[in-house]
């Protein structure tokens, strides 16, 4: 089965631009989230998704939305971005339940200049 | 509020050195506690999950316990190959999807 792939893998912008991640999860699997990593702060949660839903939010700006579509791939965008963003994009996806184990895909790495 | 702290930040080892890493949480009602391992500019890799108190893990070279405050990764005989970032998370539910993590354990086993 097919893991998680996240596009694109590598992003340069600068200040004031605004991005879109994409991610599509194991087939199957109707929840996505989002993380953001970076050195300073490990790992946070950004949002999570399920069946096109928004299911729980982190504490972030509003510069940070998401949405998923029907076959549950999902996308992220960050507008006005920051120097401050740079960091490695996560994406998981699970079956969708609070026990069940999110698997992750290998991250979009946004360089903000 | 809920909470995970993992111990060393970082650990050396020879191989062949066995040792433990320390995951303690402080979570209201704990859904799961999840360990991964993460590679340089790599996604982390998911190892083991762990429900109740008492329960254990396996594969390969690693083990995982849990207790009611802390889970362990016992690392026996460990290859240059393990050397890694170790993660721990913990889903509290309550309508929480989110995992949160630890900063984890840099893990360096030198031949």
């Amino acid at each position: 089965k097919a893991g998680v792939t996240q596009t694109p893998r590598y992003l340069i912008k600068t200040r004031g631009q605004q991005v879109t991640l994409s991610c599509s999860p194991i087939s199957g699997h109707r929840s996505v989230s989002w993380y953001q990593q970076t050195p300073g702060q490990g790992l946070q949660f950004l949002f999570e998704y399920f069946s096109e839903t928004q299911r729980n939010k982190g504490n972030f700006p509003g510069r940070f939305s998401g949405r998923q579509f029907s076959n549950s791939r999902s996308e992220m965008n960050v507008s006005t971005l920051e120097l401050g963003d740079s960091a490695l994009y996560l994406c998981a996806s699970s079956l969708g339940k609070d026990t069940d184990t999110q698997y992750f895909g290998p991250g979009t790495r946004l360089t903000v200049l | 509020e809920d909470q995970v702290t993992q111990s060393p930040e970082a650990l050396r080892l020879q191989e062949g050195e066995s040792s433990s890493l320390n995951c303690s949480y402080t979570v209201s009602g704990l859904r799961g506690l999840f360990w991964y391992r993460q590679d340089p500019g790599k996604g982390p890799e998911f190892l083991f999950t762990l429900y109740s108190a008492g329960e254990e893990k396996e594969k390969e070279r690693l083990k995982a316990t849990l207790t009611k405050k802390e889970s362990f990764l016992h690392i026996t005989a460990p290859k240059p190959e393990d050397s890694a970032t170790y993660l721990c998370a913990f889903n509290s539910g309550g309508s929480n999807y989110k995992l949160t993590f630890g900063k984890g354990t840099l893990l360096t086993v030198n031949p």
